[in-house]
């Protein structure tokens, strides 16, 4: 069965830094989601990206945040400068129509920012 | 009033027992509805999409009643595996651009 792939699986990285977090979506799937969750929290959206431009995204993603689908298969979140409060669980999904339809997600990136 | 609300729990269940979750949701315009599972420290995974007219798959049925903005999934016979945190997930429409908006999810202990 296709399924979303993510990496790395937990990423530390010092305040400050950049992090870039990869994902494969499923293959014949055309709209893709990052998500996140704070530990203990519920998951929130970040943003959803189609045709090769951001569709909509929350008040979380700010300028630090950036999308990108570098070629066919790979769908990226960048982190500009990471902030302590950036520490989560990192989820991509992807789905084959638009939101209205089931979104399959990938197993995550933890993100530790310390 | 908060988008997608869901009973925390926890929910302790003796295995082969019959448990019920609910979920209200505020936006009169949401169209699509879901219930995911998400086991500690995974990803949501899929359990079923919930449709008008009620859905059954195996032993999960999930009832929607858009008059009361309301969402239920019932687990009948509950197994061990079934031990996991449900969550109530909402499709909120937005000029064709569309997000996942969860609840905070209720957790479930089956226990032996």
């Amino acid at each position: 069965e296709p399924e979303v792939t993510q990496t790395p699986s937990h990423q530390v990285t010092q305040m400050g830094q950049e992090v870039i977090l990869r994902c494969v979506p499923i293959s014949n799937h055309l709209y893709f989601y990052w998500y996140r969750q704070i530990l203990g929290q519920k998951v929130e959206f970040l943003v959803s990206f189609y045709n090769n431009e951001i569709s909509e995204k929350s008040e979380i993603f700010d300028d630090q945040f950036s999308v990108e689908r570098p070629d066919g298969s790979n769908f990226t979140l960048k982190i500009r400068s990471t902030k302590l409060e950036d520490s989560a669980m990192y989820f991509c999904a992807s789905s084959e129509y638009p939101g209205g339809y089931e979104q399959f997600f990938g197993p995550g990136t933890r993100l530790t920012v310390l | 009033r908060k988008e997608v609300e869901q009973d925390p729990g926890p929910f302790n269940v003796p295995e082969g027992a019959t448990v019920a979750f609910n979920c209200t949701y505020s936006n009169s315009a949401s169209q699509s509805f879901f219930w995911y599972r998400q086991d500690c420290r995974k990803e949501p995974k899929l359990l079923m999409s919930v449709y008008s007219s009620g859905n059954e798959d195996g032993r999960f049925t999930a009832q929607l009643n858009r008059a009361s903005q309301y969402i239920s999934l019932l687990i009948r016979d509950s197994k061990l595996s079934d031990s996991a945190t449900y969550l109530c997930v909402v499709n909120v429409p937005n000029f064709g651009n569309e997000k996942l908006t969860f609840g905070t999810g209720t957790r479930l202990t089956i226990i032996p």
